[in-house]
């Protein structure tokens, strides 16, 4: 089985500082790896993803994550926040649920807050 | 097109009711699913449609009922509801299964 883990599930933040929202999977298979933003009222949009390939993913608005499959870690990380970017952002991985399919398992999320 | 369009945007309904969300994808997605979130909670898989078929569906109440008419468009049909049905109701689509999926603005469903 698999599922996600949100280690965080408030982080405020100052302006202009860095910041870092972790998450951890777990996975006896190959993963696909997602962050999703939420903002109040709104669906959610992709971030970034990983599939394959790289390790370090670079996404949408600045932000990046790194996938570290020795420490089933998924964080996502941007060097200068901005107000906008106070939101909730949920990391999600695939769930191979049976004769070829496979769904999304979203963490249960973590809200950013950005301090003027 | 990279969007997915729900409609309405906002809906309130009695629990005597009977109405419809819908949900329209034109590109050229062949996995179509719905999600329910309730406040300060991730998303739940509802339905999975996959090649315009059903291939999950994660204990849903049968007041709840999907349809994909055809592989652009997906709906729920809601009747007799209650009020602790009310939800934002996500609609999303990936091009298959287990890839980066796209979500609509969702329909902010109230139940009265």
């Amino acid at each position: 089985a698999q599922s996600v883990t949100q280690l965080d599930s408030q982080v405020p933040v100052f302006e202009e500082a860095p910041v870092e929202l972790r998450c951890n999977y777990s996975s006896s298979v190959s993963v696909y790896l997602f962050w999703y933003v939420q903002y109040p009222n709104q669906g959610l949009q992709l971030l970034l993803k990983y599939l394959s390939g790289s390790t370090l993913v670079k996404g949408i608005n600045g932000f990046e994550a790194e996938f570290n499959k020795s420490q089933t870690s998924f964080h996502l990380r941007k060097p200068s926040v901005h107000i906008s970017d106070t939101a909730e952002y949920f990391c999600a991985v695939t769930l191979y649920s049976g004769a070829g399919s496979y769904q999304l398992t979203f963490g249960k999320g973590t809200k950013l807050s950005v301090i003027p | 097109d990279t969007e997915v369009t729900q409609t309405p945007k906002h809906l309130v309904m009695g629990m005597t009711n009977k109405k419809s969300l819908k949900c329209e994808q034109h590109m050229g997605h062949r996995a179509m699913y719905w999600y329910k979130q309730k406040a300060k909670k991730p998303p739940e898989l509802m339905f999975v449609y996959s090649y315009e078929k059903l291939s999950i569906n994660e204990s849903v109440p049968s007041r709840f009922s999907p349809e994909c008419p055809n592989s652009s468009l997906l709906n729920l049909h809601l009747h007799a509801l209650q009020p602790e049905d009310s939800a934002l109701y996500l609609c999303a689509s990936s091009q298959n299964t287990g890839i980066e999926a796209f979500f609509g603005q969702g329909t902010r469903l109230t139940v009265v």
